[in-house]
């Protein structure tokens, strides 16, 4: 079976200062790895992905992820925050073998303060 | 524009009475699931579609049916609504491979009394 953890229910950074949002997978074979946005009242938006190769995924919206196989990790990054970064983000695996769609964690608030 | 649409948006509706929720999606895309979104769990998959006339369970299908007799459209039907049923519903659309990232559609928040 594949799972996802957010560790963190909630973020708080300051605008302008790194953000960094937590996620660990595990999954029976390889990963595909999944950063998804959520704006209020709106459904999700694709972010960035992990398929294969090298390990900093760069998206949209300037946020980057880093995977990390020792450690099943796939943390989601951007440099210098801003207040409309403020949104719920969530992370999303899918066994490569797998037919099924995508495993989502329980989701990550972020709330960047001017 | 690529897109997956969902109706209603809102519904409010009493115990036992059917609803069917519409899903639509206009990428040509095989795969389609539902999912609902409560607060502190995320998004749990309901059931999922690989492709017309294929359809499979996800982690919580218990009080609810699909069918996907056309590519484009998966529609998710409560037969008897419960009040644990109130949720936020997704529905969502991908291409066959399994590293493509899924399409969203805008959500039905759904009530159940």
């Amino acid at each position: 079976a594949q799972s996802v953890a957010q560790p963190e229910d909630q973020v708080n950074v300051a605008e302008g200062n790194p953000l960094t949002v937590k996620c660990t997978y595990s999954v029976s074979g390889n990963p595909y790895l999944f950063w998804y946005v959520q704006y209020p009242n709106r459904g999700l938006q694709f972010l960035l992905k992990y398929i294969t190769g090298d390990n900093l995924v760069k998206g949209s919206y300037g946020f980057e992820a880093e995977f990390n196989k020792s450690q099943t990790s796939f943390h989601l990054k951007k440099p210098s925050a801003l207040v409309s970064d403020s949104a719920l983000y969530f992370c999303a695996v899918r066994d490569i073998g797998s037919a099924r769609q995508l495993t989502f964690g329980s989701g990550t608030q972020l709330t960047v303060l001017p | 524009e690529a897109q997956v649409t969902q109706n209603p948006r809102y519904l409010i509706t009493v115990t036992g009475k059917k609803l069917t929720v519409t899903c639509s999606q206009n990428m040509n895309h095989e795969y389609m699931s539902w999912y609902r979104q409560d607060p502190g769990l995320g998004l749990r998959q309901i059931y999922y579609s690989m492709n017309v006339e294929v359809t499979d369970k996800g982690d919580v299908p218990e009080g609810y049916k699909v069918s996907r007799k056309e590519k484009r459209n998966f529609p998710l039907i409560l037969e008897s609504p419960s009040p644990n049923q109130t949720s936020l519903y997704f529905c969502a659309s991908s291409s066959s491979g399994a590293g493509t990232e899924a399409f969203f559609g805008q959500g039905t928040r759904l009530t159940v009394v």
